[in-house]
């Protein structure tokens, strides 16, 4: 079956400008993550959603990213007036979110590279 | 306040050898699940092994094993018989409770095997 697929793989924009980054988790997962990884860093919490409950938005790390999940499915990470320091990649991921198990393995995508020049 | 904490930024091995990476967390819920992640250069994020906190016995995957030592709140990852392929980053990351599928991971190590 299909994985976590982000689009666009690559992104370079120029500062001030905004910027969309759509992830399409994997079908019947209802958890879904958004995380930053700056180059040679580790992951950085950025937002989570878990079904149809109110999204969990503390990483987010100013009021220029924001992040909506439609239909409980495909998400959307956007960058409002971005910065040079905002350049990384972002990662998605999803998990089948179970409140049954503590198991919860997380499925990534490729990643979305984005250069803010 | 760090949740997971890895302390070494890089660590280098011998082909064939055993190496050991450090990963500690903090939690006060009962429940919880560790898990080791890989990531090759070529950045897709690969799971590896999961320990619960509850599980008797230290997990093991093929030539991966978690010593998971609850007590001290560590979750060590043993590689045996490293290999050149095993050449990454590594991740330790936690989820804490039944209810909270919010997943936060350490920042790190840098394995290179060396032939």
């Amino acid at each position: 079956g299909a994985g976590v697929s982000q689009s666009p793989s690559n992104k370079v924009t120029e500062k001030g400008k905004d910027v969309e980054l759509r992830c399409d988790p994997i079908s019947g997962h209802t958890a879904l993550y958004w995380y930053r990884q700056s180059l040679g860093q580790g992951l950085e919490f950025l937002i989570y959603f878990q079904g149809n409950s109110a999204p969990d938005k503390s990483g987010l790390p100013s009021d220029r990213f924001s992040a909506e999940r439609t239909g409980g499915s495909v998400s959307t990470l956007t960058i409002q007036r971005t910065q040079q320091e905002d350049s990384a990649v972002y990662l998605c991921a999803s998990s089948l979110g179970s409140s049954e198990s503590i198991y919860n393995e997380q499925f990534f995508g490729p990643g979305t590279r984005l250069t803010v020049l | 306040a760090q949740k997971i904490t890895q302390t070494q930024p890089g660590m280098f091995v011998q082909e064939k050898e055993a190496v050991t990476l450090d990963c500690t967390y903090d939690t006060s819920d009962p429940s919880y699940g560790l898990f080791w992640y890989k990531q090759p250069s070529s950045g897709e994020m690969i799971f590896l092994i999961y320990q619960g906190s509850y599980d008797q016995q230290n997990a093991t995957e093929g030539r991966y094993s978690l010593n998971f030592q609850k007590a001290r709140k560590s979750a060590n990852l043993v590689i045996s018989a490293s290999q050149l392929g095993d050449s990454a980053m590594y991740f330790c990351a936690m989820r804490e409770g039944y209810n909270n599928n919010d997943m936060r991971f350490g920042a790190g190590t840098r394995l290179t095997v060396k032939p």
